[in-house]
């Protein structure tokens, strides 16, 4: 069982460049997000989606896009890097939203480094 | 508890102490809340989770205390073993159609042999 899987875990860009981070859970989970960590700043949330075609806004959107086309997939796309965007970004999941349990899991992260 | 700036705040014991970790958290909504261990270069990992109606859970050495008057949440660790070195967060949600966990800062705790 792979759970939340993130590529790539390592990558260096350039100020200006693009990229896309990919993210695929193999739960079935509604709800798909991506965190970025930063030091002494917690995790702080990108974008969020809870189902494929649906995709909403959290707490630190600007410079980043993102689509659901599919329950699986939930690519996190730079448009164009900034040194400001050099972090660790952590994609998670979960499902059953009508459930009790609200717990995310979560990915190992995808260190990204803007030069 | 939570940090100020860019310092993690630390806590450090010996092994086989009792280890506790506080956290304050923000929204007076929340009624579920979950503490996270992450170790060095991975993700973050389920620990305990706890709801706004009950005061205090256990698990397998971890006790999760939640105090909704002063929103306050603490993590107790029993006999704290060098594979408990980590950074620990607090998880909030409220529920309904919000979705979102909103995250503590965490707390680095460092565990000596």
């Amino acid at each position: 069982n792979a759970g939340v899987t993130q590529t790539p875990k390592f990558q260096v860009l350039k100020t200006g460049q693009s990229m896309t981070l990919q993210c695929a859970q193999d739960m079935n989970h509604e709800y798909m997000s991506w965190y970025r960590q930063d030091p002494g700043m917690g995790l702080r949330l990108i974008h969020y989606s809870v189902g494929a075609g649906i995709t909403d806004q959290g707490e630190v959107p600007n410079g980043y896009n993102v689509s659901r086309s599919t329950t699986e997939d939930f690519p996190l796309r730079l448009l164009s890097a900034a040194p400001s965007q050099t972090s660790v970004y952590f994609c998670a999941s979960r499902g059953g939203l009508a459930g009790p349990r609200r717990e995310l899991f979560f990915g190992e992260g995808s260190r990204l480094t803007v030069l | 508890g939570e940090s100020v700036g860019l310092h993690l705040p630390t806590l450090s014991v010996q092994e086989g102490d009792n280890s506790i970790i506080n956290c304050a958290y923000s929204n007076s909504a929340s009624d579920y809340f979950i503490w996270y261990k992450q170790e060095s270069g991975k993700g973050p990992q389920f620990i305990i989770d706890i709801r706004s109606n009950m005061d205090k859970r256990q698990g397998q050495r971890v006790t999760v205390l939640l105090n909704k008057t002063v929103k306050h949440l603490s993590l107790q660790i029993a006999a704290t073993q060098p594979g408990d070195s980590a950074v620990y967060f607090c998880a909030e949600n409220s529920g309904g159609s919000n979705y979102k966990l909103t995250f503590g800062k965490g707390t680095l705790l460092t565990v000596n042999p």
